[in-house]
């Protein structure tokens, strides 16, 4: 069972594009980061968020934290094909802070 | 800082082989994590350490599975003997805090297949 159910699984769009991934669950996160992973690559840190509702912008990548801390979403404006990647989520649980749970991610290809 | 390091980046191996992946974290980080990706788990927790002392290990598949950080700049995961399902890409990530949502810095993963 996946705590943490990220949708869409694909996204295949072109470049100029505004793309919305949701990232789910029923338990309660203290926290909730983005991480992006290239081919070959290991994920890199893009966010964290903390508080509920709490919303960060990160040039054209707008991240929101869920009210009640169990969900969250990235938003991309005007996609471009460095964007392509895979998108994880990852949450640090309410009642075990030691770990992160990650998302099953979200696989995204822009074409120019 | 170079970044985490891991060796080797590509490992292929028979069925029964044992098999040694090797992780330097960043300097001065404290916790050290093993990570297994694969299409169908995506990307699983197996094992962290803090201060070099395994804290949880309740993501390790089986017996077959054992990790060691004798210092703070080394650490290993073996596998013995390695099975055809434990192909999977491999990463060490390491960060400085005890918390989760500590800024885990990934190394570039060890691609394992076991024909």
């Amino acid at each position: 069972t996946q705590l943490l159910e990220q949708s869409p699984q694909f996204l295949s769009i072109q470049e100029g594009e505004n793309l919305t991934v949701y990232c789910n669950s029923s338990s309660v996160f203290s926290s909730l980061q983005w991480y992006r992973q290239e081919p070959g690559e290991g994920p890199v840190l893009l966010v964290t968020v903390v508080t509920g509702g709490e919303v960060k912008k990160l040039k054209r990548l707008t991240f929101q934290f869920g009210d009640a801390r169990k969900d969250s979403s990235l938003h991309i404006t005007a996609a471009q094909p460095g964007d392509t990647g895979l998108y994880l989520c990852a949450g640090e649980l309410s009642y075990n802070t030691d770990k992160l749970i990650f998302g099953t991610g979200t696989r995204l290809q822009v074409f120019p | 800082d170079a970044g985490v390091i891991q060796s080797p980046r590509h490992e292929v191996t028979e069925m029964g082989q044992e098999v040694t992946l090797r992780c330097k974290p960043i300097s001065g980080h404290n916790s050290l994590f093993w990570y297994r990706q694969t299409m169908m788990r995506g990307l699983e927790l197996l094992i962290y350490f803090n201060n070099n002392v395994p804290i949880d290990d309740s993501g390790m598949p089986e017996d077959r599975f054992s990790a060691k950080m004798p210092n703070a700049s080394f650490s290993t995961l073996k596998i013995q003997p390695s099975e055809p399902r434990d192909s999977a890409v491999y990463f060490c990530a390491s960060s400085f805090g005890g918390r989760a949502r500590d800024e885990q810095f990934f190394g570039p993963g060890t691609r394992l297949t076991v024909l």
